[in-house]
């Protein structure tokens, strides 16, 4: 198993409040990512980043920041979390050679009251 | 853009019935292409990939084809067994560098004894 670790793995937040996600590698792969996945959705990208410091939107990147201090961890912030923000979230990895494997951590469990 | 349709479930099956998930996806240049399967409660796990066409990636008993012509790749397994109940989603990523995911909506598949 691709070495993620995701924190926290639930958590149930009020409205308005901000929440940090984060997302832990050992693998050193230079690519992570992070997806949100909702019943009839998919998955979809929220953020991705490409080096330390170095981030980019995804297609649903509205209502939420990333920020990369470190090759090993990406944290996820929803600023002031909505009910719509209510959801399953992935961090993923990658070494972002053409066709190569991308791998899922375990997910977090977010719900927004 | 990129996308990938796949055909919604859920599906029912009987143990050692035929599978087959269809998945069609739209694409510019030439994308690597992606099963990843998610049992309740876990995240998403490679199942099989194919990078170029014509490629027949496989797994755990599980086939699919990389067809260009037909831009698809659907998922076959001969006879599934009840631990085969999970979602399947279809999934590719681009020709660019970075290894954006692009999934499609997951068809959940459920195999009764």
């Amino acid at each position: 198993d691709a070495g993620i670790t995701q924190s926290p793995r639930h958590k149930v937040t009020e409205t308005g409040t901000p929440v940090t996600l984060r997302c832990h590698q050992t693998e050193n792969h230079r690519y992570m990512y992070w997806y949100r996945q909702d019943p009839g959705h998919g998955l979809r990208l929220i953020h991705y980043s490409y080096g330390v410091k170095d981030t980019d939107k995804g297609e649903v990147s509205d209502g939420y920041s990333v920020s990369r201090s470190k090759t090993e961890d990406f944290l996820l912030t929803l600023e002031s979390a909505t009910s719509s923000q209510t959801s399953v979230y992935f961090c993923a990895i990658s070494d972002g050679s053409s066709g190569n494997t991308i791998y899922f951590g375990e997910g977090s469990w977010l719900t927004v009251v | 853009g990129n996308s990938v349709t796949q055909m919604e479930g859920p599906v029912t099956l009987s143990e050692e019935a035929f599978l087959t998930i269809n998945c069609t996806y739209t694409a510019t240049g030439y994308p690597s292409l992606f099963w990843y399967v998610q049992y309740p409660g876990e995240g998403l796990q490679l199942l099989l990939k194919a990078t170029k066409a014509d490629d027949k990636g496989s797994n755990k008993g599980f086939e699919a084809t990389y067809r260009k012509e037909t831009t698809s790749f659907h998922l076959e397994k001969g006879s599934v067994q009840v631990s085969d109940s999970a979602v399947y989603f279809c999934a590719l990523s681009g020709w660019a560098a970075g290894n954006k995911l692009t999934f499609g909506g997951g068809t959940r598949v459920l195999v009764k004894p």
